[in-house]
């Protein structure tokens, strides 16, 4: 079954600075990766996500993350970080190899962002 | 409807109640998804529909949990003889379709098993 493993609970940078949260992950086929954003008291919201293609992948409030197959991660990155950027962030993957549909979410990562 | 919709925002029972979870997809979704969220912890998959059938309910935790959807909409996630285990945040996400289309989440459920 699919996998999704983010190494860090908590990541903090300064605002400003350039930040990266870190996944990986493990699939038997070709993966759909994902990024959700938790802010505080909302529901997850979509950031981006990684079918096939360009492994830059661009989403939304300047996010990016880039897939890399040999590592088998797909980090998001921004390269200059706001205090409003602070959220908990999930990674998440969904296995084409298997053809099912659920998809399996990382622990998180809170993010924190200092002025 | 504008986004995915789920009641009640907050439920607190007792140990032993049963409890039913509402979702309400945005319209027009085919796909449909319900995942438990513990505090401090990620999200945890329970089951999915695809229109009103589930292929795959393999993360319902144990036999007291179930779900249904029906005319391809809304969704009732129950929960039987509720346990303090079972406090969580459960969230309900949709989506257009299977594969590539990303989950569009609902604002969730608290629950509080007393």
């Amino acid at each position: 079954a699919q996998s999704v493993a983010q190494p860090e609970d908590q990541v903090n940078v300064a605002e400003g600075n350039p930040l990266t949260v870190k996944c990986t992950y493990s699939v038997s086929g070709n993966p759909y990766l994902f990024w959700y954003v938790q802010y505080p008291n909302r529901g997850l919201q979509f950031l981006l996500k990684y079918i096939t293609g360009d492994n830059l992948v661009k989403g939304s409030y300047g996010f990016e993350a880039e897939f890399n197959k040999s590592q088998t991660s797909f980090h998001l990155k921004k390269p200059s970080a706001l205090v409003s950027d602070s959220a908990l962030y999930f990674c998440a993957v969904r296995d084409l190899g298997v053809g099912n549909n659920d998809m399996r979410f990382g622990a998180g990562t809170r993010l924190t962002v200092k002025p | 409807g504008a986004g995915v919709s789920q009641s009640p925002s907050n439920k607190v029972t007792e140990k032993g109640k049963d409890v039913e979870l509402r979702c309400d997809p945005i319209s027009g979704h085919t796909a449909l998804y319900w995942y438990r969220q513990s505090l401090g912890q990620g999200l945890e998959f329970l089951i999915y529909f695809q229109g009103n059938s589930a292929p795959d309910k393999s993360g319902l935790p144990s036999d007291r949990f179930s779900a249904e959807r029906t005319g391809g909409s809304v969704s009732t996630l129950t929960i039987q003889r509720t346990q303090q285990e079972d406090s969580a945040v459960y969230l309900c996400a949709s989506s257009s379709g299977q594969g590539v289309h990303e989950q569009f989440f609902g604002p969730g459920t608290r629950l509080t098993v007393l």
